[in-house]
């Protein structure tokens, strides 16, 4: 059984452009959530994705956006980058429903110049 | 105010040291607690879950103290192996956790 998996590992982008990232979620999981993390800081929820649709939002302004696809993999895009975008940005999949804690994937390092 | 509170340290203890991390939450709808770890520039992994009746895991204990508000993690014997960063993570049940800035643990030779 395959873990939370996400790519690309780093990435380094210019103030103004889009970025989009990727997470594989773990078999079975059909819930996936995204996370920033600046640095020296504990992550911030950015939103859920569950059947296809946003369930769930955090404080995040709307150039974070999102798509989770049938199998349940997801993306995260953020147009018009800013300096403060950079951060470690996480992953983590779920069953929908349950209380069990979240595992993260491994994360993409963004690094906006 | 922040939903979570941690104190950021670092702690610097030598090896085979007791260290005790406090962490009070703010929002008392909060339903599920856990401790995360985080080793530098590597993803948080959870350490363990967090109940009311206390829980041990061989060197780590958690309370949950609902009245108060705060939620602690005790680490007996401490090796170097436990330097890290421990965040304290709170789920009001709506699955979005809420973290806090994490605790660093240098455990010295």
């Amino acid at each position: 059984e395959t873990g939370v998996t996400q790519s690309p590992t780093h990435l380094i982008k210019t103030r103004g452009q889009q970025v989009t990232l990727r997470c594989s979620s773990q078999s079975g999981h059909n819930t996936v959530s995204w996370y920033q993390q600046a640095l020296g800081q504990g992550p911030q929820f950015i939103f859920q994705y569950y059947r296809e649709e946003e369930n769930g939002r955090g404080n995040f302004p709307p150039r974070f956006s999102g798509l989770q696809f049938p199998n349940y993999s997801s993306e995260l895009n953020v147009n018009a980058l800013e300096l403060d975008d950079s951060a470690l940005y996480l992953c983590a999949s779920s069953p929908w429903g349950t209380n069990s804690p979240l595992h993260f994937g491994n994360g993409t390092r963004l690094t906006v110049t | 105010r922040k939903e979570v509170e941690q104190d950021p340290g670092p702690f610097n203890v030598p090896e085979g040291a007791t260290v005790a991390f406090n962490c009070t939450y703010s929002n008392s709808a909060s339903q599920s607690f856990f401790w995360y770890r985080q080793d530098c520039r590597k993803e948080p992994k959870l350490l363990m879950s967090v109940y009311s009746s206390g829980n041990e895991d061989g060197r780590f204990t958690a309370q949950l103290n609902r009245a108060s508000q705060y939620i602690s993690l005790l680490i007996r014997d401490s090796k170097l192996s436990d330097s890290a960063t421990y965040l304290c993570v709170m789920d009001t049940g709506r699955r979005a956790l809420t973290f806090g800035s994490g605790t660093r643990l240098q455990v010295q030779p």
